[in-house]
């Protein structure tokens, strides 16, 4: 399985307060994603990193902002969190292997955060 | 991105194959066709990736008919273990290219 790991696994917060999640890697990838899940959906697009310092918003990044100052690690912030914000979280990375064009995604094991 | 449409779910017995349709009608020239396949409680695993025709792995066929508006993941004589869901998802095969998840299909495995 591809080096990556979540912190924390679980975690338990109030509305408004300030939450960050961490995923770390150890494959040296150069595209990080950010994705939440919910309940009988599939997963959505929080944020994106295409390098150190190089981010974008995918389809879902209100209230949700993403920092990337190491290849290895990619922080995602909840600055206030919301109860709408209560879900699994999961990491992702990829990369370019050789010559070819590759879009596999390799996911993390996953960050469930309850808002109360 | 092109939409996919697949079964919410389905039901089998070990030993039997298994076969997922996905309906990808506006898939696009160059677009790629890609299966994931998600355990409880774990990020998704790559399956198999398949652009046209018939693509074969350790772990599943894919089979493309010749317009690419539907594909189908075979699953050979699934085990108990091969409960999961299942999501088909169509797009740009490039490094770095952002995924487009739909709901999936939940597949249960019965003995």
């Amino acid at each position: 399985d591809a080096g990556i790991t979540q912190s924390p696994r679980h975690k338990v917060t109030e509305t408004g307060t300030p939450v960050t999640l961490r995923c770390h890697q150890t494959e040296n990838h150069r595209y990080m994603y950010w994705y939440r899940q919910d309940p009988g959906h599939g997963l959505r697009l929080i944020h994106y990193s295409y390098g150190v310092k190089d981010t974008d918003k995918g389809e879902v990044s209100d209230g949700y902002s993403v920092s990337r100052s190491k290849t290895e690690d990619f922080l995602l912030t909840l600055e206030s969190a919301t109860s709408s914000q209560t879900s699994v979280y999961f990491c992702a990375i990829s990369d370019r292997i050789g010559l070819a064009a590759y879009n596999e995604q390799f996911f993390g094991p996953g960050t469930r955060l309850t808002v109360l | 991105l092109a939409k996919t449409t697949q079964p919410i779910s389905m039901d089998s017995y070990e030993g039997q194959e298994v076969n997922i349709t996905c309906s990808h009608n506006n898939i696009a020239t160059n677009d790629y066709i890609t299966w994931y396949q998600q355990f409880p409680s774990q990020g998704p695993r790559f399956i198999i990736q398949g652009y046209k025709t018939k693509v074969t792995n350790e772990v599943a066929s894919l089979f493309i008919p010749a317009d690419r508006k539907s594909s189908t993941l075979s699953l050979p004589r699934v085990s108990l273990s091969d409960t999961a869901v299942y999501y088909c998802l169509v797009g740009k095969n490039n490094a770095g290219n952002m995924l487009t998840f739909g709901g999936g299909t939940r597949l249960m495995v019965k003995p």
